[in-house]
């Protein structure tokens, strides 16, 4: 059973640039979460998707946005980079009901210069 | 004060110790308690969930929770250097589906 895929695993973008990652969630998995992790803020939620409709979001601004497609499959865009958006993004595949049981993928390493 | 507490580390322990991971939280409606080990460079990957108190445990695990003292620790048996990597907590409410977690405790086992 294949796993969480994320693409790309790096990105370097320049300040004021936009970026697109993307999440390939479990087979079967209809909840698709995103998460920023910093070494000085640990693991911060953004946003949640299920089944197409963003079910939960986190206390981010609107420069971080996502969506979900009929397959689950999932893409977060930042727009207007800043050095602090450098970060490891992780999205978390679940099935849905009770997301108890998340199953991240490797992340993307974006860094802003 | 964040909800839930973790120590940050580095745990330096010999190999074979019995290691004590902890977490504290502040928020009486978590019921579910989550533990997740992270490798450098990779995701969380989780190890074990609990639901309200009581201990669980899956091979050199042991997962046990005291919400009385709003407690909940993670205890390695024989720990191996393979076991060295960063283990966050991770609590949820009932009906909720996100999990708040804690900062990770970096633990290095030395042969």
């Amino acid at each position: 059973k294949a796993g969480v895929t994320q693409t790309p695993r790096y990105l370097i973008k320049t300040r004021g640039q936009q970026v697109t990652l993307s999440c390939s969630p479990i087979s079967g998995h209809r909840s698709v979460s995103w998460y920023q992790q910093t070494p000085g803020q640990g693991l911060q939620f953004l946003f949640e998707y299920f089944s197409e409709t963003q079910r939960n979001k986190g206390n981010f601004p609107g420069r971080f946005s996502g969506r979900q497609f009929s397959n689950s499959r999932s893409e977060m865009n930042v727009s207007t980079l800043e050095l602090g958006d450098s970060a490891l993004y992780l999205c978390a595949s679940s099935l849905g009901d009770t997301n108890t049981e998340a199953f991240f993928g490797q992340g993307t390493r974006l860094t802003v210069v | 004060q964040k909800e839930v507490e973790q120590d940050p580390g580095p745990l330096s322990v010999p190999e074979g110790a019995i290691v004590s991971l902890n977490c504290t939280y502040s928020n009486s409606a978590f019921q579910y308690f989550m533990w997740y080990r992270q490798y450098s460079r990779k995701g969380p990957e989780l190890l074990m969930y609990t639901y309200s108190s009581g201990n669980k445990e899956d091979g050199r695990f042991t997962a046990q929770v005291d919400k009385s003292s709003k407690y909940i620790s993670l205890f390695i048996r024989d720990s191996q250097p393979s076991d060295s990597a960063t283990y966050l907590c991770a609590m949820k409410k009932g009906g909720s589906y996100i999990p708040t977690f804690g900062r990770g405790t970096s633990l290095i086992v030395h042969p």
